[in-house]
């Protein structure tokens, strides 16, 4: 499988500022995903982050809340905006190499409290 | 509303007995099914899936089982390893490429 790195890896930040998760992949993938884990709930698909386009954003999750970026096809970031203790989670990037499921994979998270 | 379900958060295992971890879906559409291994400060690792044109899918000592009209699955793992601690999630998606929906997890814990 791919070496990803996350960063940060855990973060605490204060109410209403701004945190950005940075994702790289070691090689080409075709697509990548962010995820949120909250305390207690299941992974929680943010959304798809497209190379050179605007992201596809699941529902509940606005692009001004968690803009994304992926300008090429290694690197994607979240930025959680104006922060508050309700976007306490863990992060992770996620990408899918082929065309099945099994090759989708997993970063290993960013855990982010905010105060 | 939940559309993938594991009831049970916990299960603790004695070393060389069977495993035995419970999702159930709501979602009629899902058609292909996931499970997912998680260790502390990691990220999910793929263990085994299962399409809906199959019942059961063998892979070493996983096992995966889906009841369709139940909409139910399981996981079974003989034997169960110290190693096989961990938090374990269940995952659903219409078709291979659309997005998982993934359960709540169960964490077993194996004692040796």
């Amino acid at each position: 499988s791919a070496v990803i790195s996350q960063k940060p890896s855990r973060d605490i930040c204060q109410r209403g500022t701004s945190l950005t998760i940075q994702c790289q992949v070691d090689s080409q993938v075709t697509m990548m995903f962010w995820y949120r884990q909250q305390p207690g709930q299941s992974l929680t698909l943010i959304a798809t982050a497209n190379q050179g386009s605007e992201a596809t954003y699941e529902s509940g999750f606005v692009i001004d809340k968690f803009p994304i970026s992926r300008p090429n096809l290694t690197f994607s970031t979240l930025t959680v905006s104006n922060m508050s203790p309700e976007d306490s989670s863990i992060y992770l990037c996620s990408w899918v190499r082929g065309a099945e499921r099994e090759t989708q994979y997993f970063g290993p998270g960013t855990r982010l409290l905010v105060l | 509303d939940q559309q993938v379900k594991q009831n049970s958060p916990s299960l603790s295992v004695q070393e060389g007995r069977i495993s035995i971890l419970n999702c159930d879906y709501t979602n009629s559409m899902f058609d292909y099914f996931l499970w997912y291994k998680k260790y502390p400060a990691e990220g999910p690792t793929f263990l085994i899936s299962i399409s809906s044109i199959k019942d059961k899918n063998e892979d070493g000592r996983f096992t995966v089982f889906l009841n369709k009209s139940a909409k139910h699955l399981s996981l079974h793992i003989v034997p169960s390893q110290p190693g096989d601690s961990a938090v374990y999630f269940c995952a659903a998606s219409a078709t291979p490429i659309t997005p998982l929906v993934f359960g709540k997890g169960t964490r077993l814990s194996v004692i040796a």
